[in-house]
């Protein structure tokens, strides 16, 4: 079974510009999460889409949005950069239940100048 | 609100030793926690899963115990190996999300 996949790895971006970033879960999983690592650090979570609905989201400004498609496939997008939105950007997939372990992709690393 | 801390300092442990990590929670009444491991630059991997009502779960080395009287969870490595190297982060889960802690720097000495 394929692995959880994010695109791209690797972005620079500059300041003021928006960025989206993709994730591809694992076949069969309905739910897609979306956080956000930085050095130091817990994992903070943005959001969790589970059957193209946002189920729960977490305490991120309203420039952070995202979306799920029918065929579970997520998107994550930043407008407006700020130099702290810089940050491994991680998305995992699960079943969607409680204790139902979550799979994680390898994350886009974001560097924003 | 509901807070999860886990040892910010590094810990060093000698091969072939037994590595004991902490997983402290407050206001919060978790009916499953998990352990996840993390290498650098990669998405964590996850471990094991302990629901309330175990006290203990064990794979392979690995072994989580799980207090909810003191609030806490302790993951244990035992026979030690380098390649256990490595952040270990603790989640617990509620309100249709994971709350996680900001991880544990181990680090097995050969």
């Amino acid at each position: 079974k394929a692995g959880v996949t994010q695109t791209p790895r690797y972005l620079i971006k500059t300041r003021g510009q928006q960025v989206t970033l993709s994730c591809s879960p694992i076949s069969g999983h309905r739910s897609v999460s979306w956080y956000q690592q930085t050095p130091g650090q817990g994992l903070q979570f943005l959001f969790e889409y589970f059957s193209e609905t946002q189920r729960n989201k977490g305490n991120f400004p309203g420039r952070f949005s995202g979306r799920q498609f029918s065929n579970s496939r997520s998107e994550m997008n930043v407008s407006t950069l700020e130099l702290g939105d810089s940050a491994l950007y991680l998305c995992a997939s699960s079943h969607g239940l409680a204790d139902y372990e979550q799979y994680f992709g390898p994350g886009t690393r974001l560097t924003v100048t | 609100s509901q807070k999860i801390e886990q040892n910010s300092e590094a810990l060093n442990i000698q091969e072939g030793k037994t590595a004991t990590l902490t997983c402290n929670y407050t206001n919060y009444s978790p009916a499953y926690l998990q352990w996840y491991r993390q290498d650098p630059g990669r998405g964590p991997v996850f471990l094991l899963l302990i629901r309330e009502n175990e006290k203990e779960k064990r794979k392979e080395r690995l072994k989580v115990t799980f207090d909810t009287t003191l609030k806490q969870s302790l993951f244990h490595i035992t026979a030690s190996q380098p390649a256990d190297s490595a952040t270990y982060l603790c989640a617990l889960w509620g309100n249709y999300q994971l709350i996680w802690g900001a991880g544990t720097k181990l680090i097995i000495k050969p």
